[in-house]
């Protein structure tokens, strides 16, 4: 089965810095990765996904993502963080069909 | 559009209770499905549909039922309610795969669940 992992529990950033959230997979066969984002007693949404090609992916609200092949890596990042940023993030992997396969999330806090 | 939408929004049930959580979708999408959020664990898959009289189950079945009778439409069948299922349950849809094409999912605004 595909899976992901966010070792993280908690990312504290200042606003205006930079802003990371990690995530692993495993995968047998191409791997298809997506970031979605919860704000507080909300539902989960999407922020940007990886098919092919382009190992930048560029998504909403100023986030991109870095897919790394050889280190299995599907970091999401953010050049300058804003308070409003402050939310759980999930990556997540297909994993056969239409199923996704959820990390575990990250808190993101974002420090005025 | 409405997108996702889920009733009701909080439930607390006793132990032993049924209950049905609804959803429903208003893009026409064939593929849908119910999670299930717990602190800690991410989201887990509890059962999905690919269409109309289509379901199959995911990671964490038991306890649950679903039926798909329309594509609009994908209730979650709580039969005989547990602590352990108090949790927060999510209903997503996306477009058909099939083609073999890669959607994301979009998600319900959440039902919270408290069994006693």
């Amino acid at each position: 089965a595909q899976s992901v992992a966010q070792p993280e529990d908690q990312v504290n950033v200042a606003e205006g810095n930079p802003l990371t959230v990690k995530c692993t997979y495993s995968v047998s066969g191409n791997p298809y990765l997506f970031w979605y984002v919860q704000y507080p007693n909300r539902g989960l949404q999407f922020l940007l996904k990886y098919i092919t090609g382009d190992n930048l992916v560029k998504g909403s609200y100023g986030f991109e993502a870095e897919f790394n092949k050889s280190q299995t890596s599907f970091h999401l990042k953010k050049p300058s963080a804003l308070v409003s940023d402050s939310a759980l993030y999930f990556c997540a992997v297909r994993d056969g069909g239409n199923r996704l396969a959820f990390g575990k999330g990250n808190q993101v806090v974002v420090i005025p | 559009n409405a997108g996702v939408t889920q009733t009701p929004k909080f439930q607390v049930l006793k132990t032993g209770q049924s209950m049905t959580l609804q959803c429903a979708q208003d893009m026409n999408h064939e593929y849908m499905s119910w999670y299930r959020q717990d602190p800690g664990m991410g989201l887990r898959l509890i059962h999905y549909s690919v269409g109309a009289g289509i379901t199959d189950q995911g990671e964490v079945p038991n306890g649950y039922n679903v039926s798909r009778s329309t594509t609009e439409d994908f209730p979650l069948r709580l039969l005989s309610a547990a602590p352990s299922q108090t949790s927060v349950y999510f209903c997503a849809s996306s477009r058909d795969h099939r083609g073999g094409s890669i959607y994301e999912q979009y998600f319900g605004p959440g039902t919270r669940l408290t069994v006693t």
